[in-house]
């Protein structure tokens, strides 16, 4: 069954400091890993994506990296402001054995940035 | 552009009620999903087109209906509601679900409790 695990559940940090949030699956076969940010209140929105090929990806103050070979991601937050508080999605897209890319969800975490 | 809208944002319903969440997107996607997001959980696929006229169930489609006669709306059915229905329901849309595909676009979900 495809699984995605997220660590951790919740995270505090303070106004500036950097954080890593992880993400392990066993989705396969593989298509694409996203992240997402998700406000409180809101939908999900698309943060970054990575491919196969892909092991390093940035936008702006937010870095993914990919490992294929252990199935691991991990998303990187540099110098955190307050709006970065919300949860931070890993979302694993495998091929169904119809053909169709169907996405996994993980539970995400919570990430809380105190001032 | 308003991208997904979804109405209403809150609903309360009794037990046995029946109601349609309403979504509509602007974007011409022809893919369109339904999730439901319980607290602490990932989000669960309830069904997904891939254009008018075609729909298909997902990881968790008892108790729902959906139907796509337009590329634009796509409108998630309850029948005789149960207090498990209570969720936070999420609209998305999207170009692809193949490949490395395009991002997912969500609307801002309509919380329901079934009393």
């Amino acid at each position: 069954k495809n699984q995605v695990e997220q660590s951790p559940q919740s995270l505090i940090i303070l106004e500036g400091k950097n954080c890593t949030l992880q993400c392990n699956y066993t989705v396969s076969p593989f298509s694409n890993l996203r992240w997402y940010k998700q406000d409180t209140g809101r939908g999900p929105v698309s943060l970054t994506i990575m491919t196969f090929s892909e092991n390093t990806k940035s936008n702006g103050r937010y870095t993914a990296t990919l490992d294929a070979d252990t199935k691991q991601s991990s998303l990187h937050i540099t110098a955190s402001q307050l709006s970065d508080s919300a949860s931070y999605i890993c979302v694993v897209r495998g091929m169904t054995s119809g053909g169709s890319y169907i996405p996994t969800f993980g539970r995400g975490t919570s990430l809380i940035v105190h001032p | 552009n308003a991208g997904v809208t979804q109405t209403p944002k809150f609903r309360i319903l009794k037990i046995g009620q029946s109601m349609t969440l309403q979504c509509t997107q602007d974007m011409n996607h022809n893919y369109m999903y339904w999730y439901r997001q319980d607290p602490g959980m990932g989000l669960k696929l309830i069904y997904y087109s891939v254009g008018a006229g075609i729909t298909d169930k997902g990881e968790v489609p008892n108790g729902y209906n959906v139907s796509r006669s337009t590329t634009e709306d796509f409108p998630l059915r309850l029948e005789l509601a149960a207090p498990s229905q209570t969720s936070v329901y999420f609209c998305a849309s999207s170009y692809s679900m193949k490949g490395a595909g395009q991002p997912q676009h969500f609307g801002d979900g309509t919380r329901l409790s079934i009393l």
